[in-house]
């Protein structure tokens, strides 16, 4: 069936450096792709997402870069603080549509 | 304003116990969702309801039912409690817009073990 994956089950970045989280997926009709990210305890919170027809969407720190050619989603994350430590999920959904599909998730260490 | 809240936090079962997770939303959304969170994987959707009155499987229904009993609450039954049904299980809701992502927001868990 169509999933939603990632490339890298941890990352670990310095504070202060930029952040990249990849994300593969193969669902070529899923109109949104989407970032959640879930702090240790707490439920998922959304931080940005990107509509298919876009490549680039830019939020606060944070850009969300989407290639459709080879299927690929990433999360951007500049100046990387400890409170970005968390797990990130990459997700995609159709318009109108209320399943979700989360990828397995990312797990971001941030060292001070 | 609470957001999304659910109850229990924790919760233990026995084999063939039942029991009803609680979940209620004070943003006025449309719809809420019921998912399970295993370790080291994504969250799958159990059951939506996108509108009051409304309830559809999700990818992993199997063992439970749903309940839209008003707009603001959406509760998950599990009838008979099984050890696979071991995990967290978390509640969302969102507004509907038809036109763009619906972002959902989350509720804290509940941790479910069943021995």
């Amino acid at each position: 069936g169509e999933n939603v994956g990632l490339h890298l089950p941890t990352l670990s970045v310095q504070e202060g450096d930029n952040s990249i989280i990849n994300c593969a997926y193969s669902n070529s009709a899923s109109d949104y792709f989407i970032w959640y990210k879930q702090e240790s305890g707490k439920g998922p919170q959304f931080i940005i997402d990107i509509r298919s027809n876009m490549d680039k969407r830019q939020g606060q720190r944070v850009t969300v870069l989407l290639n459709k050619t080879v299927k690929h989603l990433s999360l951007q994350i500049a100046a990387t603080q400890p409170g970005d430590s968390a797990v990130y999920f990459c997700a995609e959904e159709n318009t109108g549509g209320f399943k979700t599909i989360f990828g397995a998730g990312t797990r971001l260490f941030v060292k001070a | 304003n609470a957001g999304v809240t659910q109850t229990p936090k924790f919760q233990v079962l026995k084999t063939g116990q039942s029991m009803t997770l609680q979940c209620a939303q004070d943003m006025n959304h449309n719809s809420m969702y019921w998912y399970r969170q295993d370790p080291g994987m994504g969250l799958r959707l159990i059951y939506y309801s996108a509108s009051e009155g409304t309830t559809d499987k999700g990818e992993v229904p199997n063992g439970y039912n749903v309940s839209r009993l008003n707009k603001r609450e959406f509760s998950l039954r599990l009838e008979s409690a099984a050890p696979s049904q071991t995990s967290v299980y978390f509640c969302a809701s969102s507004e509907f817009t038809g036109s763009s992502y619906n972002e959902q927001f989350f509720g804290p868990g509940t941790r479910l073990t069943v021995l």
